[in-house]
């Protein structure tokens, strides 16, 4: 069965920090994995895109990496802004049938 | 150029009423598709349609209606309304539903059915 899994569900750091958000994905045959940012009230947006080849993609402080082996991806917030929070979500996609398989996201919470 | 454009962006529907939520994009992209969120859940695929007339099921396709005239509309309408449909649904669109291609999502529709 096509899966993703994140972790943790919820995080709260202090303005400043960095974090890790995680994601296992069980999708076959895989084509590429996706973080997205969804703020309150507001539909997801892109942050990365990677394939199978791709171990690393950086956008700004967000940088994302693949492990295609273990089949597990991070996404790494640097110097969190009172902005970022918001809930991250990890999609994988398959090659066949058009469909993205959604995790259900981390809620991150920056803090003053 | 507008991106996603989605509306009501709020609507009150009692069991049993139909509705269609409206869903565009100037973008020219072949892939549409709706989801529904729900609290504690991933989206869920509603329908997706690879082009102008193309309309296929996804996850949970049942109680939903849609159709794809054009390449730029795909509307979702909900023939009998239940409780459960109760959701914020998103439709996004994206060149391909496969491959690399960025997928933009719309501000959202929040239903509630009472």
């Amino acid at each position: 069965k096509n899966q993703v899994e994140q972790s943790p569900q919820s995080l709260i750091i202090l303005e400043g920090k960095n974090c890790t958000l995680q994601c296992n994905y069980t999708v076959s045959p895989f084509s590429n994995l996706r973080w997205y940012k969804q703020d309150t009230g507001r539909g997801p947006v892109s942050l990365t895109i990677m394939t199978f080849s791709e171990n690393t993609k950086s956008n700004g402080r967000y940088t994302a990496t693949l492990d295609a082996d273990t089949k597990q991806s991070s996404l790494h917030i640097t110097a969190s802004q009172l902005s970022d929070s918001a809930s991250y979500i990890c999609v994988g996609i398959s090659n066949t049938g058009n469909q993205f398989y959604f995790g259900t996201g981390t809620s991150l919470t920056v803090i003053p | 150029n507008a991106g996603v454009t989605q509306t009501p962006k709020f609507q009150v529907l009692k069991t049993g009423q139909s509705m269609t939520l409206q869903c565009a994009q100037d973008m020219n992209h072949e892939y549409m598709s709706w989801y529904r969120q729900d609290p504690g859940m991933g989206l869920r695929l509603i329908h997706y349609s690879v082009g102008a007339g193309i309309t296929d099921q996804g996850e949970v396709p049942n109680g939903y209606n849609v159709s794809r005239s054009t390449t730029e509309d795909f509307p979702l309408r909900l023939l009998s309304a239940a409780p459960s449909q109760t959701s914020v649904y998103f439709c996004a669109s994206s060149k391909s539903g496969t491959g690399g291609y960025e997928q933009y999502f719309g501000p959202g529709t929040r239903l509630t059915v009472t």
